[in-house]
């Protein structure tokens, strides 16, 4: 079984459309990241979490919010979509004053917005 | 603030030939280095890292890289690459002794290996 798992792997909605990508994780890691994927961007961070009461924001978080539900969960949220968030989001977990920071990742959600 | 620049953004191989994949790093304190690969349609894996030590690292599937201080690089090599290399790149940086906050990643270098 996947240590870093996301729902949907896929999704097409329409402009203005509110959106929720999940993530689980059952590595028992702290901290919980989502990135997003762009073609010749790379991975930019979007919201990160050091633990259930602790929500930061990254370096693309407008038009972004985040819940963590409990230390496995990470839950993006895109209130109104639109069409320039198409992209590949990605969730990923690592443990806090260990492995450096060491990233593990989630298989993606592809999402498209018309 | 830190910032992670990948040399090549396409790199086209034929088989057995050598790979270099540059980085370079921003950031003047103590670092950790991460190179990332994503297969096609799969998500990020870890392919080496460095955090201590011998500045050489070896990782997976026959790739090293080497962290040269002086130059805030940590290039990325193969001596004989296979079709199945064939994958996106990524340098990742993680400032911080023990983690830091926050990784930066690189653009990413595709890679594409001719049979």
């Amino acid at each position: 079984d996947a240590d870093v798992t996301q729902t949907p792997r896929n999704r097409i909605t329409k402009t203005g459309k509110r959106i929720m990508l999940e993530c689980s994780q059952t590595k028992g890691h702290d901290r919980m990241y989502w990135y997003r994927q762009d073609p010749g961007l790379g991975l930019r961070l979007i919201y990160y979490s050091f633990d259930v009461k602790d929500i930061n924001k990254g370096e693309i978080s407008d038009g972004y919010s985040v819940s963590r539900q409990a230390q496995a969960k990470f839950s993006l949220s895109l209130e109104s979509a639109i069409p320039n968030q198409t992209a590949l989001y990605f969730c990923a977990t690592s443990r806090s004053l260990a492995d450096y920071n060491e990233q593990f990742f989630g298989p993606g959600t592809r999402l498209t917005v018309l | 603030a830190q910032s992670v620049s990948q040399h090549n953004h396409h790199v086209i191989l034929s088989e057995a030939a050598s790979l270099e994949l540059g980085c370079n790093y921003s950031y003047g304190g103590t670092v950790n280095l991460f190179w990332y690969v994503q297969y096609p349609g799969q998500h990020l894996q870890l392919l080496l890292k460095y955090f201590s030590g011998d500045p050489l690292v070896k990782g997976i599937k026959g790739f090293e890289a080497e962290f040269i201080k002086s130059k805030f690089s940590f290039n990325l090599r193969k001596p004989s690459v296979q079709w199945s290399d064939t994958a996106e790149y990524f340098c990742a940086v993680n400032a911080g002794g023990t983690g830091g906050f926050k990784t930066i990643f690189g653009a990413g270098t595709r890679l594409f290996v001719k049979a």
